[in-house]
């Protein structure tokens, strides 16, 4: 079936570093991907999603291209900050309104 | 206001009660959903509704039953709780057609002792 798999954290970086979290997929057909993060205390909110193969989401300076190839939806932001700090998912869309989660990465940013 | 909100916002329960989560949303999808949070297990999904009439079981149905009172209200209720149902509850939104992008509330934190 339809699977998700993301990177274990928690990913602990300084104020200013690179971010890279880690998607692979595994979908029947054509799915759309997403990246949704959850703040403390908070439900998630859509972070960035694509439809189709190479097309790149984009959103608050997180950027994700979808790789048919490779199976694969990374997350990636150049520079994080301490507000970063959050949960984030990588989800597919299964083409039946029904979304796939992964397990969640935490995100931890330090001053 | 919240477009998709949940309450109670948490609960602690004794096993055995019999406990309603319910939620409502303003934006007008047909489109609602539940799910549960566990560590290291991420989002499972336990029931969804396509419209009022049509209410479809989830991944981890068991133990657990819905209402779809109308398009904007849909409750999830654990008849008989028991420990291992302790955990984040989210429900969600999405459109009629066309995407399958979905809006979520805030949770309900649940803990059954």
């Amino acid at each position: 079936g339809d699977s998700v798999t993301q990177m274990e954290g928690p990913v602990t970086l300084s104020e200013e570093a690179f971010l890279t979290i880690n998607c692979t997929y595994t979908a029947t057909g054509y799915p759309s991907l997403f990246w949704y993060v959850q703040y403390p205390g908070e439900g998630l909110q859509l972070l960035l999603k694509a439809t189709k193969a190479d097309d790149k989401g984009s959103n608050k300076g997180f950027e994700a291209t979808y790789r048919k190839e490779t199976t694969s939806f990374h997350l990636e932001k150049g520079s994080v900050q301490v507000s970063d700090s959050a949960v984030y998912f990588c989800a597919l869309g299964t083409g039946f309104q029904k979304l796939v989660f992964g397990t969640g990465t935490r995100l931890l940013v330090s001053p | 206001d919240a477009d998709v909100t949940q309450t109670p916002r948490n609960r602690i329960t004794k096993t055995g009660k019999r406990i309603m989560l319910e939620c409502s949303q303003t934006k007008g999808h047909d489109r609602m959903y539940w799910y549960r949070q566990d560590p290291g297990l991420g989002l499972r999904l336990i029931y969804y509704s396509f419209d009022v009439k049509d209410i479809n079981k989830g991944e981890i149905s068991d133990g657990y039953s819905v209402s779809r009172q109308a398009q904007a209200k849909f409750s999830l209720s654990l008849e008989s709780a028991i420990p291992n149902q302790t955990a984040l509850y989210f429900c969600a939104t999405s459109q009629q057609a066309g995407t399958d992008t979905q809006y979520f509330g805030p949770g309900t934190r649940l803990t059954v002792l």
